[in-house]
């Protein structure tokens, strides 16, 4: 089946570390992007690449990095200079033939949590 | 800067009720509007999408309206199920110039239908 995967489902991070999450489409999307989900709360756009080797800052970039070095893969990296990582986030593509009428598709989320 | 508020944050309807959720956003400069459903600790599924030329999307016994204009869309539930128990999140694609991408979402409706 075709679609989203993120893993791993649940992270723990202990202060002062990196950790990466995994975000891996197989639906030949060109665009990929990150939001965080807090309680209670809109999802937040983080960072989103529309093609391989370039990316953008969303909403929210300050303290996560993401690199685009394959079309399939779009990992985002939680680093110490976040202080508060504890979220759930979520991983989403689209395909950009057609711009204005293609949906997102979403990943089942990691929820990252702080030890 | 794009905000989308949904109303009501929290609905509890008995089962068979016909229902409609709001959501209303500030810039009417969009390309298109998406509702998703969200169950608890899940990502996002697409419910429907309508493009800003669009008035109205259907899919099955759900319709979303769009009146770009004033700035609102409604997503109508008919003859609800228990399963449609879930969060409903309302998000629009910026349709202004200089590359921005990535969806503005509302906080969300969360619907219970009582068995």
């Amino acid at each position: 089946d075709g679609g989203i995967t993120q893993s791993p489902k649940y992270l723990f991070r202990k202060e002062g570390q990196n950790v990466t999450l995994s975000c891996e489409q197989n639906l030949n999307h060109d665009a990929m992007y990150w939001y965080r989900q807090d309680p209670g709360q809109g999802l937040r756009l983080i960072y989103y690449s529309q093609i391989v080797n370039d990316f953008q800052k969303g909403d929210i970039a300050e303290g996560y990095s993401v690199s685009r070095e394959k079309k399939e893969s779009f990992p985002l990296t939680v680093t110490s200079a976040q202080k508060n990582p504890t979220a759930f986030y979520l991983c989403a593509s689209r395909t950009t033939t057609e711009r204005s009428n293609q949906p997102q598709h979403f990943g089942d989320g990691t929820r990252l949590s702080i030890l | 800067k794009q905000e989308v508020t949904q109303i009501p944050a929290a609905l509890s309807v008995p089962e068979g009720e016909n229902l409609v959720l709001n959501c209303s956003f500030t810039d009417s400069a969009i390309y298109n509007l998406q509702w998703f459903r969200q169950d608890p600790g899940k990502g996002l599924t697409s419910l429907l999408l309508i493009q800003s030329s669009q008035r109205e999307q259907t899919s099955g016994r759900l319709n979303a309206s769009l009146d770009k204009s004033s700035g609102r869309s409604t997503l109508y539930i008919a003859a609800s199920q228990p399963g449609d128990s879930a969060t409903y999140l309302c998000a629009v694609r910026p349709g202004s110039g200089g590359g921005a991408d990535g969806l503005t979402f509302g906080k969300g409706t969360h619907l219970i239908i009582q068995p």
